[in-house]
């Protein structure tokens, strides 16, 4: 079975850096995705780490420790647009993304 | 490229009664899939088709849902009866299988249709 973790919600202030945090316990691991909700949206894709170590990617970076089951979402610079929901999704087998339930990030002034 | 087409994208049923949901995926995607979403919660996996076979349809409540994907693209999700905990988003996912070990296979969501239940 999968069982996922992150916070709820998360509040920064704009231009500021935040750390979004997800650890998991899973069956046949193969890599981990980050994916952006804006509300009433569907869920578009951020990043995807499979070995361990950060991946950088503009204003965002992500961040996997396979030992430790645990990954991170770097967010620099935040914008007003950056107010989302944040999906981490651990993947197994056949590409199977589980997802959790999200961290809802409002990025305020 | 066109992205995931799905309609409707807002149902308001009664419950008991039957409902449907279509979803066209990026053309050339093997790789079908279909989510529930609760207000609040992740994207729930219902199943998952590789061309027009069933991958995993382990979280789909075979009492009441249903899906197919006669010809390997389109492919459509029926609940009847619908119950008052069916409310939620219904998205459609495709992806593309990819050879490199190295590569992954991000999956590109349409837009959802928002079923009501009352």
């Amino acid at each position: 079975g999968q069982n996922i973790d992150q916070p709820t919600e998360m509040t920064a202030t704009e231009g500021a850096i935040v750390q979004i945090n997800c650890t998991y316990q899973t069956s046949g691991f193969n890599g981990l995705f980050w994916y952006q909700q804006h509300a009433g949206e569907a869920p578009t894709f951020l990043s995807y780490n499979v070995l361990d170590g950060l991946e950088e990617k503009g204003r965002f970076s992500s961040f996997l420790s396979r030992s430790k089951g645990y990954s991170y979402l770097l967010l620099k610079e935040l914008q007003m647009k950056d107010s989302a929901s944040y999906l981490c999704a651990p993947t197994g087998g056949g590409n199977k993304l589980t997802f959790g339930t999200g961290t809802q990030l409002k990025v305020e002034l | 490229e066109a992205g995931v087409a799905q309609s409707p994208r807002y149902k308001i049923i009664e419950k008991r009664q039957s409902v449907a949901f279509w979803c066209n995926p990026i053309s050339g995607h093997a790789t079908l899939y279909w989510y529930q979403q609760i207000l609040g919660q992740g994207p729930k996996l219902l199943i998952q088709f590789q061309n027009n076979g069933v991958v995993d349809d382990s979280q789909l409540p075979k009492d009441r849902f249903s899906a197919e994907r006669l010809k390997g693209v389109d492919s459509t999700l029926k609940i009847q009866p619908a119950k008052l905990e069916d409310s939620a988003v219904y998205l459609c996912a495709s992806s593309s299988p990819q050879d490199s070990p190295s590569s992954y296979n991000e999956q590109f969501f349409g837009p959802g249709t928002r079923l009501t239940v009352l």
